[in-house]
């Protein structure tokens, strides 16, 4: 089975740094993607994490803990463009399959 | 171009009747699939197809059945569509099968069920 939690709704500030937590009990776990969604549109692939440690991709950054079944998404110097869903997905061998949390909505005031 | 094309964007029909959401995608590959999203955006995994084979199918009511014609097409058909079909059908692709590769979403059709 699989359950992936996220915080339902964030709001930060333009220009500050966010951290959006998820959570995940996925057995054959074999990977953890983030995802964003802007209101009325596809979600797009923004970071994966198969190892533990950090990733880093501009102004976004992903990180895992396996042992913890832990992961993060970093957003930095948050533009008002950033305000969208971020939705953690963990990747299970057995089903080959990819489970999603149901998203973090991110809200970016000036 | 777009990578991941889905027809049509809207879908409004009444309960009892049969309708179809064509995707085709132009990235050469070889999996595609079939998510549902919610109204509390909670997306989740109806069907894949792999080189036109399906390899998982989810709990989704036997209504609903996944058609892929060849590796770049994967439609949907619904049967005697029901008010709680209502939700935001996504077809995605992944260039393998395996998990590392990041699903390419179409822009999504939403289908509303009167």
């Amino acid at each position: 089975g699989q359950n992936i939690d996220q915080p339902t709704e964030m709001t930060a500030t333009e220009g500050a740094i966010v951290q959006i937590n998820c959570t995940y009990q996925t057995s054959g776990f074999n990977g953890l993607f983030w995802y964003q969604q802007h209101a009325g549109e596809a979600p797009t692939f923004l970071s994966y994490n198969v190892l533990d440690g950090l990733e880093e991709k501009g102004r976004f950054s992903s990180f895992l803990s396996r042992s913890k079944g832990y992961s993060y998404l970093l957003l930095k110097e948050l533009q008002m463009k950033d305000s969208a869903s971020y939705l953690c997905a963990a990747y299970q061998t057995g089903a080959n399959n990819l489970f999603f949390g149901t998203g973090t909505r991110l809200t970016v005031i000036p | 171009d777009t990578a991941v094309s889905q027809t049509p964007k809207y879908l409004v029909t009444q309960m009892g009747n049969d309708k179809s959401i064509k995707c085709e995608q132009n990235l050469g590959h070889d999996t595609m699939y079939w998510y549902k999203q919610d109204s509390k955006k909670f997306l989740k995994i109806m069907f894949s197809y792999n080189n036109k084979e399906l390899i998982i199918n989810e709990t989704v009511p036997n209504r609903f059945s996944p058609k892929s014609p060849d590796k770049a097409h994967l439609n949907l058909h619904i049967n005697s569509l029901e008010l709680g079909d209502s939700a935001v059908y996504f077809c995605a692709s992944s260039q393998e099968r395996g998990g590392s590769s990041p699903l390419h979403f179409g822009n999504g059709t939403r289908l509303t069920v009167t």
